[in-house]
């Protein structure tokens, strides 16, 4: 079946550095990939996605590429922030089964004062 | 302000008990999920609907039921067949099915069996 994966689970940056995430999927079918920060105790919240027919976005610190071919994605955070500490969540829906997302283990981001 | 509401937000249930969820939203989508989240094994989908009358299961069912007798409510009912219920579940919402939208999820319902 449909399958993503996230690595790594967790990471720990110094504040002011880059942090990656980076998923994999299986079915070549995905066509659209979005990106959910969670804190503790609440709901994920999108920060980020991307559609398959385009290689790269952004939006200020937080960037994402898609590698079609490959079947990778990735999160870019850059200048890392104490209050971006979190658990990053990627998924990437599968074309014509309901807008259901398959959802990453997720990353617990760490970032050090 | 539009946006999706859960309820309660911490419930504890009894052994062969049932109990329901609550997820209402007023952002007038078409598409709503349930997901289950543990720990270290990201969310998983329980049931999702795509339109008023009409549902589908998801991944892992077995234990749960739904109904969508309303556009903006899809309550998650835990039977007393779900045998590890405790869990942080999560109701989500997105305009349609078939678009590329992400999705608005509520705060979550942390279920504990006691």
């Amino acid at each position: 079946g449909e399958n993503v994966e996230q690595h790594p689970s967790t990471l720990s940056v110094q504040e002011g550095d880059s942090a990656v995430i980076k998923c994999t999927y299986s079915d070549s079918a995905s066509n659209y990939f979005p990106w959910y920060k969670q804190e503790l105790g609440k709901g994920p919240q999108l920060i980020i996605d991307i559609r398959s027919n385009v290689g790269e976005k952004k939006d200020q610190r937080i960037a994402v590429t898609l590698n079609k071919t490959a079947k990778h994605f990735s999160l870019h955070i850059t200048e890392t922030q104490p209050e971006d500490s979190a658990v990053y969540f990627c998924a990437a829906r599968i074309y014509n089964q309901g807008g259901k997302l398959i959802f990453g283990q997720g990353t617990e981001l760490s970032v050090k004062p | 302000d539009g946006g999706i509401t859960q309820s309660p937000k911490y419930l504890f249930r009894k052994e062969g008990q049932n109990v329901t969820l609550s997820c209402e939203q007023n952002l007038n989508h078409d598409a709503m999920y349930w997901y289950r989240q543990d720990p270290g094994q990201g969310l998983r989908l329980i049931y999702y609907s795509q339109i008023v009358n009409d549902f589908q299961k998801g991944d892992i069912a077995e234990g749960y039921s739904v109904s969508r007798e309303k556009k903006e409510s899809f309550p998650l009912t835990v039977t007393s067949a779900q045998k590890n219920p405790t869990a942080f579940y999560l109701c989500a919402s997105t305009k349609d099915g078939t678009s590329h939208y992400g999705y608005t999820f509520g705060s979550g319902t942390r279920l504990t069996v006691v």
